[in-house]
């Protein structure tokens, strides 16, 4: 059964660069899944950030796009998210989720962890 | 991007009740529909997916129906354990896309 951990990077600095790793176990990250980022703002609903696949092939949303970036370490068997240019409105919680089947479900989560962006 | 709206975005129910929360899609995404469930403080949980298919280990209360643009996610009958945050996400395309949230609480 696959399991999720998201790193806990705390406070970022406005303008600075968030980095997020995401560890897999109890399955290969080289599978047939894709692996995916959300955040939640406190107190608000949930906006999909990206997801990218083993091979590299990657979707991004058009809103964050241009601040994100997001990659698979085979070797390590996991995944990350930077996303630069941080501001107040990128304070979140930032999920990792596997991406299933064919219509794109998200199934297990990492338990979340907050990003505060403050000076 | 697909906008998804759900109604209503709070209830309050008795347990016992049972509940439906509509999602409604605006452009058909045809089964493309997956339905979480939040607790404070924790990740979203799959309940359903592919619009009517039920998550391994979701008690069969809850249901899931719809095609097209509207969707309703049903608990047919509430239990404790149910008070939480219902959000509906749509996989037609990208932008993956959420629901705004339907809050359940208790009477």
């Amino acid at each position: 059964q696959v399991q999720l951990q998201e790193s806990d990077p705390g406070l970022v600095k406005p303008s600075g660069t968030l980095s997020l790793t995401c560890a897999v176990s109890g399955g290969s990250i080289s599978g047939s899944n894709w692996w995916s980022w959300v955040r939640q703002p406190p107190g608000k609903g949930l906006e999909w950030i990206g997801e990218m696949y083993h091979s590299g092939s990657s979707n991004y949303n058009p809103s964050l796009k241009s601040r994100v970036t997001i990659s698979v370490d085979k070797s390590k068997n996991q995944f990350s998210l930077k996303v630069s240019s941080m501001t107040a409105a990128d304070t979140a919680v930032y999920y990792c989720a596997m991406r299933n089947g064919d219509y794109a479900w998200f199934d297990p989560w990492g338990q979340g962890t907050l990003v505060t962006v403050s000076s | 991007d697909i906008q998804m709206t759900q109604s209503p975005s709070s209830l309050s129910a008795s347990v016992g009740d049972r509940v439906t929360i509509t999602c409604r899609a605006s452009q058909s995404i045809s089964s493309y529909l997956n339905w979480y469930q939040q607790k404070p403080g924790k990740a979203p949980k799959l309940l359903i997916y592919a619009a009517s298919s039920l998550q391994s280990g979701v008690p069969s209360r809850f249901s899931g129906s719809g095609s097209g643009t509207d969707f309703t996610l049903t608990i047919s009958s509430l239990q404790p354990e149910d008070f939480a945050t219902y959000y509906c996400q749509q996989s037609y395309n990208t932008p993956r896309t959420f629901g705004p949230g339907t809050k359940v609480d208790i009477k």
